[in-house]
């Protein structure tokens, strides 16, 4: 069955930029057409979508934080990536990466999410 | 963006109890809603797409319903496994926004 494994330092500088991976196995992104998504959490906050990719690399980003959002998809290793540059402690979140539920539309529920990985920024 | 609204916040329940939380968009998402269960440490289930339609393998006892910008998710029967965190969320359009959530207590 298909599974989501996010992957990156835990920790990050202020000003630095925050870097993710998405790793996804039992299944193939390229085969699969997928709008595949980012989300975050504050900690003991609610839920934040950043951005999506479609396997052929066409990207949709929340414009509240499009100026420092890049995802980016890896084919070849069944992976996409976050990069969020100039970060600052309102970046410190659980970051999860997530299938959408059906391949049909280019928003979607997310049916399969990744166990999450914290992200705390701090000099 | 659109906005999405939940209510309450908290809700307090006792095992048995029906249960109802309320969805508001800010504008129009015809039936382009989710509801998602979240339990500490743990990512978000989906629970109801579609607005009413149930994911598989989702108990019976949830259910939702709605349209246009007024939703609702309930519980028929609350079991000791459903006190959790709730969230709405709208897709009809870029950004997927979701509501502040509802956090379901054991009165």
């Amino acid at each position: 069955q298909l599974q989501l494994q996010e992957s990156g330092p835990g920790l990050v500088k202020p000003s630095e930029t925050l870097s993710l991976t998405c790793t996804v196995s039992g299944g193939s992104i390229s085969s699969s057409h997928y709008y595949w998504g980012w989300i975050r959490q504050p900690p003991g906050k609610g839920l934040e979508w950043i951005g999506s990719i479609y396997y052929s690399g066409s990207t949709y980003y929340n414009p509240s934080l499009k100026s420092r959002v890049t995802i980016f998809v890896d084919t070849s290793m069944n992976q996409f990536s976050l990069r969020l540059s100039s970060v600052t402690a309102a970046d410190t979140a659980v970051y999860y990466c997530a299938r959408p539920r059906s391949s049909s539309r280019a928003a979607d529920a997310f049916d399969i999410w990744g166990q999450g990985t914290m992200v705390t920024v701090s000099s | 963006d659109i906005q999405m609204t939940q209510s309450p916040s908290t809700l307090s329940a006792s095992v048995g109890d029906r249960v109802t939380i309320t969805c508001r968009a800010s504008q129009s998402i015809s039936t382009w809603l989710a509801w998602y269960q979240q339990k500490p440490g743990k990512a978000p289930k989906l629970l109801i797409y579609k607005a009413s339609s149930l994911e598989s393998g989702v108990p019976s006892r949830f259910s939702g319903s709605g349209s246009g910008t007024e939703f609702t998710l309930t519980i028929s029967s609350l079991q000791p496994d459903d006190f959790a965190t709730y969230y709405c969320q709208q897709y009809n359009s870029y950004p997927g926004t979701f509501g502040q959530g509802t956090k379901l207590e054991i009165k």
